[in-house]
């Protein structure tokens, strides 16, 4: 079984739905990334959570909102979908608690490609 | 802050030849970089990364990167392609300060012809 999966894997929804993305990983890490892809941007981040009660805004959060149910689960809402959200969405999982170098890798689920018509 | 820059967007390559994906970064203090694969339908794995040491960095796969701080590159190369490297690579950059956050390039589409 994967690691960090996505679910759905495909929607197409209208301008104007309530859309969440849900992500869930059995790795047991502590942190935890919300990404969108287009294409020529590569990976932008959106939201990113520390731990349950520690949330903070990446590059791009206008019009997402983010949710930390459990330490293994972190979704994505998209309040009002428009049209130019129509991307690719990555959850990735990093483990702080692991020994290191300063750095420590992001594990990425298979994605969510979303569609707002 | 940092900032990721893949010259190409797409590489077309025949099977067998050699090829050489371009990444340069810029930032104000030491970092660690990354080349990551994406190969079709499916989500990002590390390829390989440099976090300090050797310049020179291998992966599994037969792809290597080498850090040259004084171009600010880490260019990724593989002597022999095959068909089944077509995917998409991506660069990534962080900084000891970044607190793990990965700033991404654009991406470069490797496809190998046969």
């Amino acid at each position: 079984d994967a690691d960090v999966t996505q679910t759905p894997r495909n929607r197409i929804t209208k301008t104007g739905k309530r859309i969440m993305l849900e992500c869930s990983q059995t790795k047991g890490h502590d942190r935890m990334y919300w990404y969108r892809q287009d294409p020529g941007l590569g990976l932008r981040l959106i939201y990113y959570s520390f731990d349950v009660k520690d949330i903070n805004k990446g590059e791009i959060s206008d019009g997402y909102s983010v949710s930390r149910q459990a330490q293994a689960k972190f979704s994505l809402s998209l309040e009002s979908a428009i049209p130019n959200q129509t991307a690719l969405y990555f959850c990735a999982t990093s483990d702080s608690r692991l020994p290191g170098q300063g750095y420590n890798e992001q594990f990425f689920g298979p994605g969510t490609r979303l569609t707002v018509l | 802050a940092q900032s990721v820059t893949q010259l190409d967007s797409q590489v077309p390559v025949f099977e067998e030849a050699p090829v050489e994906l371009r990444c340069n970064y810029s930032s104000s203090v030491s970092v660690y970089l990354f080349w990551y694969v994406q190969y079709p339908n499916q989500g990002l794995q590390l390829l390989l990364k440099y976090l300090s040491g050797s310049t020179l960095v291998e992966s599994i796969n037969g792809f290597e990167a080498e850090f040259n701080k004084s171009q600010t590159s880490f260019h990724l190369r593989k002597p022999s392609v095959h068909i089944s490297d077509t995917a998409e690579y991506f660069c990534a950059v962080t900084a000891w300060d970044a607190g793990n956050m990965l700033t991404f390039g654009g991406g470069t589409r490797l496809m190998v012809k046969p």
